[in-house]
């Protein structure tokens, strides 16, 4: 069945230093793909999104592109702050599955020091 | 900016006990969902509904488990039986349109945290 696998965590980095969080898939078909990220004590919140292969999704200086030939979708940023420190998940949703549910990664907790 | 909101925010209960979590989806949204996180694990899908049905349901999902729309705006998750097992957050979430939009967009409340002693 399809599914997301994520690098593992915690990533623990400085201020402005650069974030790689590795993500690729096992989907049928071609899945879109999405970022959510969870602030402590918050729920899940889109981050950005790719539709279809070679699309970049950018949201609040994080980027990730749908690389169709290696499936996946890594997460990148130049400069975190602070304030990212958060759970990133990957997720897919199958244009298969009419209902329309996100398979999620297991996730990659962020810690960024000041 | 819409938000789905869930009550309670947390829960604690004994086992054996029945629990009700409430959602309320953003307005004009078609498809519900809830979708369960045990401490440390991935966030796991338990069951979709549009159109007053369940339209697709895990494994997770048994006997024990009931969804519900009773009114124009509350969407629940009722568990039956609980077990220590069931301990975990509960996070609901709604979409204005299915996976054949091409990017189906899930919104997500912030989540009940049910504790089963």
């Amino acid at each position: 069945g399809d599914s997301v696998t994520q690098m593992e965590g915690p990533v623990t980095l400085s201020e402005e230093a650069c974030l790689t969080i590795n993500c690729t898939y096992t989907a049928t078909g071609y899945p879109s793909l999405f970022w959510y990220v969870q602030y402590p004590g918050e729920g899940l919140q889109l981050l950005l999104k790719a539709t279809k292969a070679d699309d970049k999704g950018s949201n609040k200086g994080f980027e990730a592109t749908y690389r169709k030939e290696t499936t996946s979708f890594h997460l990148e940023k130049g400069s975190v702050q602070v304030s990212d420190s958060a759970v990133y998940f990957c997720a897919l949703s199958s244009y298969y599955n009419q209902g329309g549910k996100l398979i999620f990664g297991q996730g990659t907790e962020l810690s960024v020091k000041p | 900016e819409p938000e789905v909101t869930q009550t309670p925010s947390h829960q604690v209960t004994q086992m054996g006990q029945e629990v009700i979590l409430r959602c309320v989806p953003i307005s004009n949204h078609l498809y519900f969902y809830w979708y369960r996180q045990i401490l440390g694990q991935k966030v796991e899908f338990l069951v979709s509904f549009y159109n007053n049905e369940i339209s697709e349901k895990s494994e997770i999902f048994d006997d024990q488990f009931s969804v519900e729309r009773p009114d124009g705006s509350n969407f629940t998750l009722k568990i039956r039986s609980t077990k220590l097992e069931d301990s975990a957050m509960y996070f609901c979430a709604s979409s204005v349109a299915g996976a054949t939009s091409g990017a189906n967009v899930l919104t997500f409340g912030a989540g009940s945290r049910l504790t089963v002693l």
